[in-house]
């Protein structure tokens, strides 16, 4: 069985950082693409950052780009996001998700996903 | 970035009705449209993949339809477990954006 468990979520000042891990079990998680997908509190589902199976190729929103940092280590089954100078606005539980991709294209329809992780940003 | 709207934002239902959910796109994007229910306090939960596939363990009551920037989202029958927000989803694109959400409760 699939499981994505999510950790890290926790209560923050502005300007702070934070780092979320999502442990992955039940697949090979080195031949899936990651992604993480944030919901703010009474609100919809907002795509956040990727990374490929191999962490060579990585993506972010405008919205935490300089800001955040996706990544992975195979051998530890995890991923990992590294989010520095924290604001209000990214208040929001995140989710992990993975994706397939072959070498010519990704598809990036949301199979799996972890519980959520809470990030609160407030002083 | 590939702006996604969704209508209605919200509708009330019976059970036994037949639900109609829209979405559209800024631009063409193809087939590369994936539905997600999501129910409060969990993840959400895709349905349906590129445009109309319906996802392995989901009933065949949902279905999708659709192409370029027009897209349907059909529940047939609303069961009592279908009350749940719905959300539309672009992977055209690397940089995924989300539809704002259509809300299903019980009329």
């Amino acid at each position: 069985e699939v499981q994505l468990l999510e950790s890290g979520g926790n209560l923050v000042q502005p300007g702070g950082s934070l780092r979320l891990s999502c442990a992955a079990s039940g697949f090979t998680f080195s031949n899936y693409a990651m992604t993480w997908v944030r919901q703010a509190p009474g609100k919809g589902l907002e795509w956040v950052s990727s990374i490929g199976s191999d962490g060579d190729t990585t993506y972010h929103a405008d919205s935490v780009k300089g800001r955040f940092t996706i990544s992975r280590d195979n051998s530890k089954n995890t991923l990992y996001l590294q989010m520095n100078s924290l604001r209000a606005e990214d208040t929001a539980v995140y989710y992990c998700a993975t994706y397939h991709c072959t070498t010519s294209s990704c598809y990036r329809n949301y199979e799996n996903w972890g519980q959520g992780a809470l990030v609160t940003v407030s002083s | 970035d590939i702006q996604m709207t969704q209508s209605p934002s919200s509708l009330s239902a019976s059970v036994g009705d037949r639900v109609t959910i829209t979405c559209r796109a800024s631009q063409s994007i193809s087939y590369s449209l994936n539905w997600y229910q999501q129910k409060p306090g969990k993840a959400p939960n895709l349905l349906i993949f590129a445009a109309s596939n319906l996802q392995s363990g989901v009933p065949s009551r949902f279905s999708g339809s659709g192409s370029g920037t027009d897209f349907t989202l059909t529940i047939n029958s609303l069961h009592p477990e279908d009350f749940a927000t719905y959300f539309c989803q672009q992977s055209y694109s690397s940089f995924v954006t989300f539809g704002p959400g259509t809300k299903v409760d019980i009329k």
